[in-house]
């Protein structure tokens, strides 16, 4: 059974930083590991998607990557924002097209 | 992107009673939607994959006669909680998947609908 899990749980940053988000899976066949952001109460927005094949994708201030033999990913965001505070959840898409989640991080960034 | 809608947003009722949420996409169709709940600092748990046409796929432990989904149309699916428990109370989130060409495909998330059981 596929078990994602995400370190921090929490992380409280002063506005400017970068940091990284980590994400790690059991099972490293997987179709594509995708990152997405959740407002408290909101549902989800898909950030970046990298396909099994990739290694990393790039969107604006966001860079995830993908070590899918290590069972990794890592999202990293620079120069953090307030308004970058959400949820961050990454999910590993395995066969039929189903979804497994991490529990994500709640990042705060501070002005 | 594609837009998937949820309704209602949010709703409270009674315990013992039944709540109906429809999932739409709004501008394109998907054969294939999908039913997850999140609890409180939790993350998302699928419950099922809803198809056109015929029988949704429950996860382990998702009670099929007490979570009805029905997906009549490529545009509509429904989640129906039935006998509402407080321990039902969640926030029910679905998403629609698309096929592009070559294959690949993307899921797109409603926003997701917010019960109360009293």
């Amino acid at each position: 059974k596929q078990e994602v899990t995400q370190i921090p749980a929490a992380l409280s940053v002063p506005e400017g930083e970068n940091l990284v988000l980590n994400c790690s899976f059991t099972d490293s066949a997987i179709y594509n590991l995708q990152w997405f952001r959740q407002d408290p109460g909101k549902g989800l927005t898909s950030l970046l998607l990298i396909q099994s094949s990739q290694r990393e994708q790039t969107s604006g201030r966001l860079n995830a990557s993908l070590d899918k033999s290590s069972g990794r990913s890592t999202l990293y965001i620079a120069a953090s924002q307030p308004g970058d505070s959400a949820t961050y959840l990454c999910a590993v898409e395995t066969s039929g097209s189903r979804l497994t989640f991490g529990e994500g991080t709640q990042l705060t960034v501070n002005p | 992107g594609a837009v998937v809608s949820q309704h209602p947003s949010r709703v409270i009722c009674k315990s013992g009673t039944s709540v109906k949420i429809e999932c739409r996409s709004l501008d394109f169709q998907a054969t294939t939607m999908f039913w997850y709940r999140q609890f409180p600092k939790q993350s998302l748990m699928l419950m099922a994959t809803s198809n056109e046409g015929s029988k949704a796929t429950y996860e382990q432990g998702v009670e099929k006669d007490k979570f009805l989904i029905n997906h009549a149309s490529l545009t509509l699916s429904t989640l129906t909680v039935t006998s509402a428990h407080p321990e039902d109370s969640s926030f029910y989130i679905c998403s629609a998947r698309v096929l592009h060409l070559a294959g690949a495909e993307t899921q797109y998330f409603g926003p997701g609908t917010r019960l109360l059981v009293l």
